[in-house]
């Protein structure tokens, strides 16, 4: 079943703006994790936030996580042309260890 | 070096044929998966291994059998090949459950 819903689907943002997406999921989790796709390409893990843990920074990356609205946010910071690739959020924790997907974000960098 | 490697990168059949695809990890996880991406790009799971073990299969027609020769592969033989099955099929790996998974670059499947 399908466990996270990601908005917007698609955002479309000018080079050095910032851009963010949400993710909402819908049991208790482990953890949350963001996963970037290029297209045409495979997912490239970024950032892997638990359970308790609220906030988490990689780079020009920022992830926080509220667990009490069943929620989290990726922020890019001063976003790039090479930025421009989907997003997904995705829960661990689940049976078995699968990765629970959400629909994705679509995001375009525009130079 | 490929982390995770799935071959063949596209793979164009007729209706009623059996394929496969293979799936190497040089990462030493004791995990592996199956996922399937739709046109719309959502991902669904469709099997779990650990350990050479069946984990997990999620509600996937029998006609797609999973097969883990050593816990380094996992291939994917698909029977009587159906239009609906046309996706893009990606394998992962991870080092136990519940970490970051590592995903090969998909096998664009198109039954016509």
């Amino acid at each position: 079943s399908q466990q996270g819903e990601e908005d917007p689907q698609a955002l479309s943002i000018q080079e050095g703006e910032n851009a963010t997406m949400n993710c909402s999921y819908k049991t208790s989790i482990n953890n949350l994790q963001w996963y970037r796709q290029n297209s045409g390409r495979g997912l490239v893990h970024l950032i892997l936030i638990r359970s308790n843990e609220r906030e988490k920074h990689s780079g020009r990356l920022r992830v926080t996580l509220d667990t009490s609205k069943k929620s989290s946010s990726l922020l890019i910071t001063a976003s790039r042309a090479a930025d421009t690739a989907s997003y997904f959020c995705a829960t661990g924790g689940n049976q078995g260890g699968k990765l629970i997907f959400g629909q994705g974000t679509e995001l375009s960098v525009k130079p | 070096d490929t982390a995770v490697s799935q071959t063949p990168k596209y793979l164009v059949t007729q209706m009623g044929n059996d394929k496969s695809i293979k799936c190497e990890q040089n990462l030493g996880h004791d995990t592996m998966y199956w996922y399937k991406q739709d046109s719309k790009k959502f991902l669904k799971i469709m099997f779990s291994y650990n350990n050479k073990e069946l984990i997990i299969n999620e509600t996937v027609p029998n006609r797609f059998s999973p097969k883990s020769p050593d816990k380094a592969h996992l291939n994917l033989h698909i029977n009587s090949l159906e239009l609906g099955d046309s996706a893009v099929y990606f394998c992962a790996s991870s080092t136990t459950r519940n970490t970051e998974a590592f995903f090969g670059q998909g096998t664009r499947l198109t039954v016509v």
